[in-house]
């Protein structure tokens, strides 16, 4: 299994602002996920962050407002750039357990933009 | 890239009776097939998985089936009960492990009592 210490819980940030959100993983991985989480919907697809390289991104999403950071095999961030109300969502970061193929989740990452 | 359609969206059952749960993917290179419990306020966690290798797949009251032909499989719950009401997703894939993977809409379930 893999164990992702994701931070912040949670935070209430101003309109404008930007945050960054940080998750560290107990094991190397090749590849960490980034995911929004929208009230009472699934899970989508932001990025994917490969280490050494530049992520890549989903339709709909672009490096100037969720710039990511990989500088490790254990370390990712997200920042949330000039965030504003519609960025207000669950953020959670994960990654792919080598042998089983199973996807684990940090705990998320809870925005509310005012 | 991969379309993934999960059926229903919603779904009430009495406490005791069974929920079945289908997903439907586009890619036929796809195979492997897990199924996500979310419980509210709580982060995803897979409670069963199936390779293509294999038809089905039971692990006590839950179970999966896989119809690769027709590119669909299903999460069946037999005698639900209170703690089963969560959202359940699908995330169908390659089994690349570094392949991106993308989710159902999900299955909001509730248990009735």
């Amino acid at each position: 299994s893999a164990v992702i210490s994701q931070k912040p819980s949670r935070d209430i940030c101003q309109r404008g602002t930007s945050l960054t959100i940080q998750c560290q993983v107990d094991s190397q991985v090749t590849m960490m996920f980034w995911y929004r989480q929208q009230p009472g919907q699934s899970l989508t697809l932001i990025a994917t962050a490969n280490q050494g390289s530049e992520a890549t991104y989903e339709s709909g999403f672009v490096i100037d407002k969720f710039p990511i950071s990989r500088p490790n095999l254990t370390f990712s961030t997200l920042t949330v750039s000039n965030m504003s109300p519609e960025d207000s969502s669950i953020y959670l970061c994960s990654v792919v357990s080598g042998y089983t193929g199973e996807l684990f989740f940090g705990e998320g990452s809870r925005l509310t933009v005012l | 890239g991969e379309n993934v359609e999960q059926h229903p969206s919603t779904l009430s059952v009495q406490e005791g009776d069974s929920a079945v749960i289908k997903c439907t993917y586009s890619d036929s290179a796809s195979n492997y097939f897990p199924w996500y419990k979310q419980e509210l306020g709580k982060r995803p966690q897979l409670i069963i998985d199936i390779r293509s290798n294999v038809g089905e797949k039971k692990d006590q009251r839950i179970a999966v089936t896989l119809n690769k032909t027709a590119k669909h499989f299903s999460l069946h719950i037999t005698e639900t009960q209170p703690e089963d009401s969560a959202v359940y997703f699908c995330a169908p894939r390659r089994g690349n492990r570094d392949d991106k993977i993308i989710f159902g809409k999900g299955t909001r379930l509730h248990i009735l009592p």
